[in-house]
């Protein structure tokens, strides 16, 4: 079965900083996809970023990256410039075509001003 | 263009009694998934519909079943409830068979037990 372990039960950061924050998955699958989504008190999930597994390019949107490790199951987000409003709560999902959702646990990440 | 809409935002409930929940999909998209997501957890798989037929099922008891419509909005059913399914219960969803698009949440309804 799939797994996504995400670490850093919480993480802080200054305002205009940089932070990054872990995930690693299982999966003996060759194609699938990988998320982060964003999950503000507001309650919606809200989606980051998404990587495709088979390109090697990482996914960027903005002050989001990525640090795709295919081999080492690895799959990193990394915010630049931090703001106020990207505190909330941070889940890594991976996704075959199928599309059913796996998710980890969460990260909570807090902007100090 | 609307999103993903659920409802009721909020419900309380006792124990033993049934619930439904809904979700109008966001416009175009076809495919429903539905997530329970207990307080301070990552959102857990229930099922997903498709075409109006259940098609993939996460591991939830057979109390848990839904339906979706010809207008492929979904419905979420609880039977016989119990004081572990207080939850925010999450409604995605999606264009079938397109891998690469994410998936829509709605703002989903907390749901308590008594």
């Amino acid at each position: 079965a799939q797994t996504v372990t995400q670490s850093q039960p919480e993480m802080s950061v200054q305002e205009a900083e940089t932070v990054t924050l872990s995930c690693t998955y299982d999966t003996s699958e060759s194609d699938y996809y990988l998320f982060w989504y964003k999950q503000p008190p507001s309650r919606q999930m809200i989606l980051v970023i998404r990587q495709e597994a088979y390109k090697q390019q990482n996914a960027t949107e903005n002050r989001f990256s990525v640090n795709f490790q295919k081999a080492a199951k690895s799959f990193s987000l990394k915010i630049s410039d931090s703001q106020l409003g990207d505190a909330a709560m941070y889940f890594c999902a991976y996704s075959t075509r199928a599309q059913k959702l796996v998710f980890g646990q969460g990260t909570r990440l807090t902007i100090n001003p | 263009d609307a999103g993903v809409t659920q409802s009721p935002t909020h419900l309380i409930k006792t124990r033993g009694q049934q619930v439904t929940l809904r979700c109008s999909p966001k416009s175009g998209h076809d495919t429903v998934s539905w997530y329970q997501q207990a307080l301070g957890q990552g959102p857990q798989f229930i099922f997903q519909y498709y075409e109006e037929e259940e098609r993939q099922r996460g591991n939830f008891p057979d109390r848990f079943s839904g339906h979706q419509f010809p207008n492929y909005s979904s419905e979420l059913n609880v039977n016989a409830l119990l004081l572990g399914d207080s939850a925010l219960y999450l409604c995605a969803s999606s264009i079938d068979r397109v891998g690469n698009q994410p998936q829509h949440f709605g703002d989903g309804t907390r749901l308590s037990i008594l």
